[in-house]
């Protein structure tokens, strides 16, 4: 049974159009961070919580807010997505930060057209 | 440049040899985690590493801080080990605050009958 479940897990967005992400983790982790895949790289941070009712930027927070209501679940909100904003959003949740195991959820496609 | 870099980009291994993955750090890092993205696109964690050694199957990884660099050995590869294997340095030095993780661009790894 998948831990850390995300959706929607595909969408079409069109640009200005505003696109929320939804993540909802069962781990029990305090940890819970968004990241952006673009074809062929790795992943980079854009978003991560250590408690609920707080978010912290990370590395490319532009264009991007975040929400935390509670400690299992995390957003990300694209309040006016833009085309630059198409590729594959991860969620993953980890105990006391990136010094302990990330565990992913199967991603979010998003393409802006 | 680049913080976490990854060789090589792309490997072709056939069914039953061996080889290894390579991740230099260019800034300090106290942990480093290991993950595969599976032809389907999931992340899979493999290790996570503080200075040392882990083993996992037909799976070993390394992890030298003082000379900045992992490495992650596959012996006797398996076509489901197909895949895009990275790795991600994680410490409080890459941030300036917590320790959250780098990833680097990932090896492309074919592993074929």
């Amino acid at each position: 049974e998948a831990a850390v479940t995300q959706s929607p897990r595909s969408k079409v967005a069109v640009t200005g159009g505003k696109v929320t992400l939804s993540c909802h983790q069962t781990n029990n982790h305090d940890y819970m961070y968004w990241y952006r895949q673009d074809t062929g790289h790795g992943l980079r941070l854009i978003h991560y919580s250590y408690v609920a009712d707080s978010t912290e930027k990370g590395d490319i927070p532009d264009g991007y807010k975040a929400s935390r209501p509670s400690q299992e679940n995390f957003s990300l909100i694209l309040e006016l997505a833009s085309l630059s904003q198409t590729a594959v959003y991860f969620c993953a949740s980890s105990d006391e930060g990136a010094g302990n195991t990330l565990y992913f959820g199967e991603g979010s496609r998003l393409i802006v057209v | 440049g680049d913080k976490v870099k990854q060789s090589p980009s792309a490997l072709s291994l056939q069914e039953g040899t061996n080889s290894a993955l390579r991740c230099n750090f260019s800034i300090a890092a106290t942990t480093v985690q290991w993950f595969l993205q599976n032809p389907r696109g999931s992340l899979i964690n493999l290790f996570y590493l503080v200075p040392g050694t882990k083993e996992n199957g037909r799976l070993k990884s390394t992890f030298n801080s003082k000379e900045s660099y992992s490495t992650l050995h596959i012996r006797d590869a398996q076509l489901e080990d197909s895949g895009t294997y990275f790795c991600a340095a994680g410490g409080g030095m890459l941030s300036g605050s917590f320790n959250k993780l780098t990833f680097g661009a990932g090896t492309r790894l074919a592993v074929c009958p």
